[in-house]
Order: C-alpha cells, then sequence, then structure tokens
C-alpha cells in the first residue's frame, strides 16, 4: 500500500533562516510526487511535483524540493524563510499514475519575525 | 484563466438530511477528482471522475456519491448524513493525471 509520512507537526523557523519540510513515502513502482501549501481557509496550493528528470526540483515562491531515492524522500526546502510562508504543507503521492493522490498528515511551517 | 470553484462555500445541515457539492473545474481540464479533509483522519481521496465516468473510487461508504456532466462539471452527494461527514471538501481538477489544482472547498457541518 501507498503512504507518506510527514515526521513534523510543527516546524519553527527565524525570518532570514533557511526552512526543511520532511517527507518520506512508500510506494511499489515509480512515485510522482507532490507539495502543496494549504492557508487558513483555503484550498490546497500546488508548490511543485517530481515525476521524472533531476532529482532537485525548483517550485513557486522560491520553494525546492530533492528527491531521494534510496531514502524514499522528498523533503521541501527553501534557503530563506518568509513570515508569509507560514501555513500547512502537504506531501502527496501518487504511485501508480492513477490520479489518486496519497497526503501525508501535514506540517505547520511557523515564521518567526 | 480562471481556478477551481466551488459552491456552496459553506453548509449547515442537520443528521439524516442530505447534500450536494458542486465544482467547476479549470477550463480544459476533464478530471475532477474529490477530496474530504477533517482534523482526524486529514485529506482522504473520495473520487475521481473523467468524461463523466468514474475512474477511481477511494474508502468510502456508498452514501458518497458522485456524477461529472459533459462539460466537466461534478457534483458530489453525501445521503443520510452523519455528525462524522463534517469536513471540508475540496474539489481538483487536471488535464492529466500529473498535476491536480484544488478549489477552495466546502465547509460541511453536520449538526
Amino acid at each position: 500500500a501507498q503512504s507518506v509520512a510527514q515526521p513534523e507537526d510543527q516546524v519553527n523557523v527565524a525570518e532570514g533562516n533557511p526552512l526543511t519540510v520532511k517527507c518520506t513515502y512508500s510506494v511499489s513502482g515509480n512515485p510522482y510526487l507532490f507539495w502543496y501549501v494549504q492557508y487558513p481557509n483555503r484550498g490546497l496550493q500546488f508548490l511543485l511535483k517530481y515525476i521524472t528528470g533531476d532529482n532537485l526540483v525548483k517550485g513557486s515562491y522560491g520553494f525546492e524540493a530533492e528527491f531521494n531515492k534510496s531514502q524514499t524522500s522528498f523533503h521541501l526546502k527553501k534557503p530563506s524563510a518568509l513570515v508569509s510562508d507560514s501555513a500547512l504543507y502537504f506531501c502527496a503521492v501518487d504511485g501508480s499514475n492513477t490520479g489518486k493522490l496519497i497526503f501525508g498528515q501535514g506540517t505547520t511551517l511557523q515564521v518567526k519575525p | 484563466k480562471a481556478g477551481v470553484t466551488q459552491t456552496p462555500r459553506y453548509l449547515i445541515k442537520t443528521r439524516g438530511q442530505q447534500v450536494t457539492l458542486s465544482c467547476s473545474p479549470i477550463s480544459g481540464h476533464r478530471s475532477v477528482s474529490w477530496y474530504q479533509q477533517t482534523p482526524g483522519q486529514g485529506l482522504q481521496f473520495l473520487f475521481e471522475y473523467f468524461s463523466e465516468t468514474q475512474r477511481n473510487k477511494g474508502n468510502f461508504p456508498g452514501r458518497f456519491s458522485g456524477r461529472q456532466f459533459s462539460n466537466s462539471r461534478s457534483e458530489m452527494n453525501v445521503s443520510t448524513l452523519e455528525l462524522g461527514d463534517s469536513a471540508l471538501y475540496l474539489c481538483a481538477s487536471s488535464r492529466t493525471k500529473e498535476t491536480q489544482y484544488f478549489g477552495p472547498g466546502t465547509r460541511l457541518l453536520v449538526l
């Protein structure tokens, strides 16, 4: 069965510092991996995806993620955090290209000024 | 290009009633998926429609159903509402199976 784990419920970072939000996955086959962000009382906003190719993926708002097949991880990163990055972040996987996303439980990112 | 729209945005129902939620996908997108978001269970896949056919279904009881129209608009229906159905229902559309774009959601409260 496919699964996604986000081991941290909350990540706290000072503005201007680099941030990392962790994600590991378990699928059979080649995974399609995604990061979404959710602001309060809003839907999910697409940030970036890994389908194939370069392991470092760049996305919206300065975010990037690194696909690591041996560690089955897809951590979200940003070199310099902004207070406005504070939100709920979800990692998702589609292990069979079915269009069915399996989501992690989400990680709340708190960026303090 | 307009994003995914969902109506209504908020809904209050009582146990035993039924509810219909609507989703209009991004123009040109033919796939529509539905997800339920709750604090306890997180985000869970309900079903996906493509060209008016259900292609995928999650592990929800038969009280949850959906359909898609020829213009790709989709509706989901929940019959005999239970308190546990209170959730944010999110609709997502995609051109291919790769990237799903989500609407703002419909927040359903069952009393």
